[in-house]
C-alpha cells in the first residue's frame, strides 16, 4: 500500500481483557513509532522500533503494554487486562530516517474500554 | 524531559485573515521542529520542518515557520486563512542526540469563519 496501515480502525473492548492492534508501515521505511493520543491531549511517544535494533520502549506506560515487529515490517502493539484508561486513539508513524525523518501516519485505531 | 507548548487550544479566524499559531519548546540545545496537520477523519501529515540551515522554513498549502532561538519558538503561519485549513494542529520536537522520542504538543483546533 501507499502509506501507513492500521487495523482494526476501531475496537471495543471489556475491562480486563487483551487487544492487540496492528500497523503496517510503508515498505522500506526502518523506523516504526507507536503513539497514544488520549482525548483532548497530544500524541505520547510509546514505543519505536529502528531495524533489527533492540526497541525503544521507554514510553511504555506499564507492563501491561508490549509491542513487537518483525524486521522492517509489521508490529503489533498488545495490551493486557485492559483498563478504562487505556481508552484512546494509537497512531502508528513510520520513517525512512530516524533523526528528523519525517513520519507518516497511520489512520489509528480507536480503542474503547467499556 | 522536554516539553512543547502550544498556546491557545482553539483558534478562530475569519476567511482571509492571518493565521498564528504558537509553538514554544524547552531545549537546551537547537532541537528539530515539526508542525503537523489532522484533517477531520484522516491521519497526522507533515506541514513543514526545521532541522538545520534556514531558520524561515516554508511548507505546504501555504504555510510557513520559523525557528527562534532566542525565544525558543516555532510559530505556524499563513497570510490568508481558507476554509480547508480548518483542522487540528500539532507541533512536534526532536532533540538531537537524547534518544528516539518525538514530544508532541496538546494540539490546536482552528476555525475557519466565512
Amino acid at each position: 500500500g501507499a502509506g501507513v496501515s492500521q487495523s482494526p480502525s476501531n475496537k471495543v473492548t471489556e475491562k480486563g481483557k487483551d487487544v492487540e492492534l496492528r500497523c503496517d508501515p510503508i515498505s522500506g521505511h526502518t523506523a516504526l513509532y507507536w503513539y497514544r493520543q488520549r482525548l483532548g491531549q497530544g500524541l505520547e511517544f510509546l514505543i519505536y522500533f529502528q531495524g533489527n535494533s533492540a526497541p525503544d520502549k521507554s514510553g511504555l506506560p506499564s507492563d501491561r503494554f508490549s509491542a513487537e515487529r518483525t524486521g522492517e515490517s509489521v508490529s503489533t502493539l498488545t495490551i493486557q487486562r485492559t483498563q478504562q484508561e487505556d481508552s484512546a486513539v494509537y497512531l502508528c508513524a513510520s520513517s525512512l530516517a530516524p533523526v528528523a525523518g519525517t513520519q507518516y501516519f497511520g489512520p489509528g485505531t480507536r480503542l474503547t474500554v467499556l | 524531559a522536554q516539553s512543547v507548548t502550544q498556546l491557545g487550544s482553539h483558534v478562530s479566524v475569519s476567511e482571509g485573515a492571518l493565521v498564528l499559531l504558537r509553538c514554544n519548546y524547552s531545549s537546551s540545545v537547537p532541537p528539530y521542529l515539526f508542525w503537523y496537520v489532522q484533517y477531520p477523519n484522516q491521519g497526522l501529515q507533515l506541514l513543514l520542518k526545521y532541522t538545520t540551515g534556514a531558520t524561515l522554513v516554508k511548507g505546504i498549502n501555504g504555510f510557513e515557520a520559523e525557528f527562534k532561538k532566542s525565544e525558543t519558538s516555532f510559530h505556524l503561519t499563513k497570510p490568508s486563512a481558507h476554509m480547508s485549513d480548518a483542522a487540528e494542529y500539532f507541533c512536534a520536537v526532536r532533540v538531537p542526540n537524547t534518544g528516539n522520542q518525538f514530544y508532541f504538543g496538546t494540539g490546536t483546533s482552528l476555525t475557519v469563519i466565512p
